[in-house]
């Protein structure tokens, strides 16, 4: 069976510093991958998706970047953290052979102070 | 782009049915999904509408009109750990991207 894991859960970081989130996928291949992020009580906004390895598409621009070093690999990063990049964020994996339903990981909660 | 409208807050009786509406505007529309996402946790599938028309999965119920472009999400029996905020997500983009709504917070109370 497919497995997603996303990493830390909690996550308590000063402005200014770096960020790195990383998600792993199992039990499946060539799954189309996903970083959203939620402000609290709001909707989830797609901020990267992937294709493939190496294949970053980029939906709002701002001051994270995502990258894809190997096929079940999804990580997302920052230089500096802003406070406006506090939130929910969100691993989600789709498999490549169609079918509609997304995965979702159980989420890091990121506070930036 | 793309535009999801869906209400912000649903207030139900427990066992009585509730709709949450959801109306959307997107290129390249390949259909309208829904999720279940309870408090601190990870959004969840429900279902999957494609073609107009109704799909049953249980007690939940998703219907869309692509002329319309819009769909709804029927809970029947509403039950107390119904208690979430229910998504609309579009899948267009190639048919690799999904957008979300904002959320309906469903309050289902005894």
């Amino acid at each position: 069976s497919q497995t997603i894991h996303q990493w830390p859960a909690t996550l308590v970081q000063p402005v200014g510093s770096p960020l790195s989130l990383e998600c792993t996928v199992e039990g499946t291949s060539n799954p189309n991958l996903y970083w959203y992020r939620q402000a609290a009580g709001r909707g989830l906004q797609l901020l990267f998706y992937s294709v493939g390895i190496g294949q970053i598409s980029s939906e709002v621009p701002q001051n994270l970047s995502a990258s894809r070093p190997q096929d079940r690999q999804f990580i997302l990063s920052s230089k500096k953290l802003l406070l406006s990049d506090s939130g929910f964020y969100l691993c989600a994996w789709r498999s490549r052979e169609g079918g509609e339903k997304l995965f979702f990981g159980s989420g890091t909660q990121l506070s930036v102070l | 782009g793309q535009s999801l409208e869906q209400p912000s807050e649903v207030t139900a009786v427990e066992g009585a049915i509730v709709q949450i509406n959801c109306t959307y505007q997107t290129s390249g529309f390949y259909g309208l999904s829904w999720y279940q996402q309870h408090d601190g946790g990870a959004p969840t599938f429900l279902s999957y509408n494609a073609l107009d028309g109704l799909e049953e999965t249980g007690r939940f119920s998703s219907f869309l009109s692509r002329s319309d472009s819009y769909g709804y999400l029927l809970l029947q029996e509403l039950q107390m750990k119904d208690s979430a905020s229910y998504f609309c997500a579009v899948k267009g983009g190639g048919g690799f991207k999904t957008i979300f709504g904002a959320g309906t917070r469903l309050f289902v109370k005894a």
